[in-house]
């Protein structure tokens, strides 16, 4: 059972830089969503999906964009990466029954210099 | 939008106590309340959920109660063990499609 797949695991990229980090998931869910996770803050939602092809804005959206162009798959990109964005990125996804339990992947640690 | 409060930021037991930690919400529509534990190096694992329409679930050592009236929401660990060490995050949701709301976390350390 792989569930929730991210990739890479860690990164180091220098300020300007880009980079995609890709969650995959084969459970055939319908929701994936995108998070980060900082010291003392908890896990603030950057952008999530409903579905194939839709994507929709969380609490920290600034910076980031997002791409759901297979169900499986839920693309993260960083097109100017900034210190500010030195994080842990976590990964989930649910089915779309109501109140069904979210799924996380095991994080990817981007550090930004 | 919704809010989560959790309180303690951290918390220490020594190993066969019970530990709770507690959790606010702030939206009245909220109706779904899961707790997540983080062991070092991965993602957030379900342990316990409760819904709106339940005041108390229970599985094993770990319990959950929710006040609907007071918005908050509790979760009981009792006999605690050193495995129980971890990050407990609580969250909120209300129906649809609405996704979860986190609260900031809670690092508990459980003394062999």
């Amino acid at each position: 059972n792989a569930g929730v797949t991210q990739t890479p695991k860690f990164r180091v990229l220098k300020t300007g830089q880009s980079m995609t980090l890709l969650c995959a998931q084969d459970m055939n869910h319908e929701y994936m969503y995108w998070y980060r996770q900082d010291p003392g803050m908890g896990l603030r939602l950057i952008h999530y999906s409903v579905g194939e092809g839709t994507t929709a804005k969380g609490e920290v959206p600034d910076g980031y964009n997002v791409s759901r162009l297979k169900k499986q798959n839920f693309l993260l990109g960083l097109e100017s990466a900034a210190p500010s964005q030195t994080s842990v990125y976590f990964c989930a996804s649910r089915g779309d029954v109501r109140n069904q339990p979210q799924h996380f992947g095991d994080g990817t640690r981007l550090s930004i210099l | 939008g919704e809010n989560v409060e959790q309180h303690p930021s951290t918390l220490s037991v020594q190993e066969g106590d019970s530990a709770v930690i507690k959790c606010t919400y702030s939206d009245s529509a909220s109706n779904y309340f899961p707790w997540y534990k983080q062991e070092l190096g991965k993602g957030p694992q379900l342990i316990i959920d409760i819904r709106s329409n339940v005041g108390e679930k229970k599985d094993q050592r770990i319990a959950v109660t929710l006040n609907k009236t007071a918005k908050h929401f509790s979760l009981h660990i009792t006999e605690t063990q050193p495995e129980d060490s971890a990050v407990y995050f609580c969250a909120a949701s209300k129906r649809g499609n609405t996704p979860l709301v986190f609260g900031k976390g809670t690092r508990l350390s459980v003394i062999a």
